[in-house]
């Protein structure tokens, strides 16, 4: 059963914009991170953020941490041609580990040139 | 160093047939987790393998078994193949430590079953 429900489900913007897509979760957490996937290939690691933890930033990613509302945010700042792809949020639980993650089912990100 | 690798990269079967997938993590890792990512959907974690035992599954039949080698490598076999398993499997490594561990994924197998 998926864990996560990312929020929306498609993404168009243009080059330059900024990308906003949220993720909710429903049971404690250990860490939630988000991944990308380009073309239904493998799954690259964007970031991670701890549930003690509220933001972190890595370079043009800026996520956002919830545990009251059981939620999460990633914005993209200043987007390009090669950020479209599809971007899922998982979580980890205290009584799975952190090997056992739960995906949600992802936000296809479109980029405009 | 490479990372994670699977193999084949396509596969078409047949339903009733039976489907050998193969991983080997990166180098340096001993735990190998498959996933099935369904047309659309996020992947599912389907078990966890370490020092050659199943460690942890998730919701999957037992169609659905694995294997790990002396030296880490992994196999995901699947019996009885039904329209329903035609996915794109994952595999992921991390190295056996408490805490957080990355799990790096391999490109995946795309299985067809007609």
């Amino acid at each position: 059963s998926q864990q996560g429900e990312e929020d929306p489900q498609a993404l168009s913007i243009q080059e330059g914009e900024n990308a906003t897509m949220n993720c909710s979760y429903k049971t404690s957490i250990n860490n939630l991170q988000w991944y990308r996937q380009n073309s239904g290939r493998g799954l690259v690691h964007l970031i991670l953020i701890r549930s003690n933890e509220r933001e972190k930033h890595s370079g043009r990613l800026r996520v956002t941490l919830d545990t009251s509302k059981k939620s999460s945010s990633l914005l993209i700042t200043a987007s390009r041609a090669a950020d479209t792809a599809s971007y899922f949020c998982a979580t980890d639980t205290p009584q799975g580990g952190s090997e056992k993650l739960v995906f949600g089912k992802g936000t296809k990100l479109t980029v405009n040139p | 160093d490479a990372g994670v690798t699977q193999s084949p990269t396509h596969l078409i079967k047949t339903r009733g047939q039976q489907v050998t997938l193969r991983c080997s993590p990166k180098s340096g890792h001993d735990t190998v987790s498959w996933y099935q990512q369904a047309l659309g959907q996020g992947p599912q974690f389907i078990f966890q393998y370490y020092e050659e035992e199943e460690r942890q599954r998730g919701n999957f039949p037992d169609r659905f078994s694995g294997h790990q080698f002396p030296n880490y490598s992994s196999e995901l076999n699947v019996n009885a193949l039904l329209l329903g398993d035609s996915a794109l499997y994952l595999c992921a490594s991390s190295p056996w430590t408490s805490g957080y561990n990355e799990q790096f994924f391999g490109p995946g197998t795309r299985l067809t079953v007609l």
